[in-house]
């Protein structure tokens, strides 16, 4: 059983399109996340959701937006989709520890988006 | 700006060899440093971690090395075997779900 699952896992689009991915977790966690992964690997934080609340907004274009109907699932919706927009986009999800501190971060297997 | 600086870049060693990957950070916040693998195609997972508080940390054949006076802390992988090539990732975060990876290695052990 899947614990963080993303769909679609591949996204081939046109510039200028508008997509989405979606992603749940079947953790209980309350916190989730989306991540962009580029074609150096290099992993960057997009959004952060607490109990659907943003926590973190990195400097992200406008163009992306998520959206968390429940602190289950959180999606991602692209607007006007660009050439530099392609790259693995990674959700995750964690748990809030008594203390404070982060928990681990349980990933998806990643949604590859691909705008010719 | 990146908060967490990864070295190497690449890295080969041969089997039965140690890996040792290296990472240093600023912001005196973070008060957590995990350690992630990701296989081609796959999403990161956790590796190991380490709290400040402690100096090392040692799961099997991987061990975590915590300097915070200099902040910095490693990954050594003992007895590296071809099933431990992959990409690793350092990372650190602070109490609010803030966390921050490095720029990744990909390791490669040669039979």
């Amino acid at each position: 059983d899947t614990a963080v699952s993303q769909t679609p896992k591949y996204l081939v689009t046109q510039m200028g399109n508008d997509k989405s991915i979606k992603c749940e977790q079947n953790l209980g966690h309350d916190t989730m996340y989306w991540y962009k992964q580029d074609s150096k690997k290099f992993l960057k934080i997009m959004f952060s959701y607490n109990n659907k609340e943003l926590i973190i907004n990195e400097t992200v274009p406008n163009r992306f937006s998520p959206k968390s109907p429940d602190k289950a699932h959180l999606n991602l919706h692209i607007n006007s989709l660009e050439l530099g927009d392609s790259a693995v986009y990674f959700c995750a999800s964690s748990q809030r520890l008594i203390q404070g501190y982060t928990g681990e971060l349980f990933f998806g297997e990643g949604s590859r988006l691909t705008v010719l | 700006q990146q908060q967490v600086k990864q070295s190497p870049q690449s890295l080969i060693v041969q089997k039965g060899g140690i890996s040792i990957i290296n990472c240093a950070y600023e912001n005196t916040a973070f008060d957590y440093f995990p350690w992630y693998q990701q296989f081609p195609g796959k999403g990161p997972a956790l590796l190991i971690a380490i709290r400040p508080d402690v100096s090392e940390k040692k799961e099997g054949r991987f061990t975590i090395s915590f300097n915070k006076s200099a902040k910095q802390f490693s990954l050594h992988i003992m007895d590296s075997q071809p099933g431990d090539s992959a990409t690793y990732f350092c990372a650190a975060s602070t109490g609010n779900n803030d966390m921050r990876f490095g720029a990744g290695t990909r390791l490669t052990v040669k039979p």
